[in-house]
C-alpha cells in the first residue's frame, strides 16, 4: 500500500461547482497534514494545513479523520483559477528522521 | 524579500557527464531538500539536509550527491548522468521539519 494515496482524477467541473478530493495515508503515526497546490509547470505551494478539528479558508475546507486515516479537501464555488493539481501531503517521523510524504496529486480542471 | 532560487532552469546534457544543479535560499532555513518529479511518480525525495555539514539520503538517492557547506546552498550533483535522470528537479527549504516547505521554481533536466 502506498504511503499517501489520492483520487486519480482528473476532475473536470463547471465554474461554480463544489468538488471534493480525498486522500488516505498508511502510517497511523503521521503527525501533520497539508494540501499543496501545483500549477502546470510550476512549483508546489502550500494551500492549507489540515487540523484535527477541520479548518476552513474561504472557499476551501479541509477535514482530517485520524481513525480512518483519511483527509479531504472541499472546494466550493469553483473558479477557473482553481484549475491545478492538488497534492495531499503527510508528515511523520520515520527512519530518516521524518519528512513530508507527497501523494501523486489530483488534477482539477474548472471549465467556463 | 526572502526567496529560494534554482539554476539553471533548463539544462540538456549527455549521458555520462557530471552535472550540478544549484539551490540557494535566503530565508536562513536549516532544512533543505531535493526532489525529482516524474509523471506517474509524483514528488520523490532525493537528498536532504538539516543543517550545515549534515546530509541524508532520501528515497531515490542512487546516482546523486549533495554537500552543505553553508546555510544558504544545497547543490545537487549527478555524478554520471543517465537518461533515467531526465526529470524536473525541485529544491525546497523549511524552518522546521513538521511545517511548510517552500519550493524553488524547478530545473528541467534532459539527459540525452
Amino acid at each position: 500500500r502506498k504511503e499517501v494515496e489520492q483520487d486519480p482524477g482528473p476532475f473536470n467541473v463547471p465554474e461554480g461547482a463544489t468538488v471534493a478530493f480525498n486522500c488516505t495515508y498508511s502510517n497511523s503515526a503521521s503527525q501533520s497534514f497539508f494540501w499543496y497546490r501545483q500549477d502546470c509547470r510550476k512549483e508546489p505551494k502550500l494551500l492549507m494545513s489540515v487540523y484535527s478539528s477541520g479548518n476552513e479558508d474561504g472557499r476551501f475546507t479541509a477535514q482530517l479523520n485520524r481513525a480512518s486515516q483519511y483527509i479531504s479537501l472541499l472546494i466550493r464555488d469553483s473558479k477557473l483559477s482553481d484549475s491545478a493539481t492538488y497534492l495531499c501531503v503527510v508528515f511523520h517521523y520515520g527512519g530518516s528522521q521524518g519528512n513530508l510524504i507527497f501523494g501523486k496529486g489530483t488534477k482539477l480542471s474548472v471549465k467556463p | 524579500d526572502a526567496e529560494i532560487t534554482q539554476s539553471p532552469r533548463h539544462k540538456i546534457t549527455e549521458t555520462g557527464r557530471q552535472v550540478t544543479l544549484a539551490c540557494h535560499q535566503t530565508w536562513n532555513h536549516n532544512n533543505m531538500f531535493w526532489y525529482r518529479q516524474d509523471l506517474g511518480h509524483g514528488l520523490r525525495l532525493i537528498h536532504y539536509s538539516y543543517g550545515v555539514q549534515d546530509t541524508n539520503k532520501g528515497e531515490v538517492s542512487d546516482g546523486y550527491s549533495v554537500s552543505r557547506s553553508n546555510t544558504e546552498d544545497l547543490p545537487l550533483t549527478l555524478e554520471s548522468a543517465a537518461s533515467s535522470q531526465t526529470s524536473v528537479y525541485f529544491c525546497a527549504s523549511s524552518r522546521d521539519r513538521v511545517n511548510e516547505q517552500f519550493f524553488g521554481p524547478g530545473t528541467r533536466l534532459t539527459v540525452l
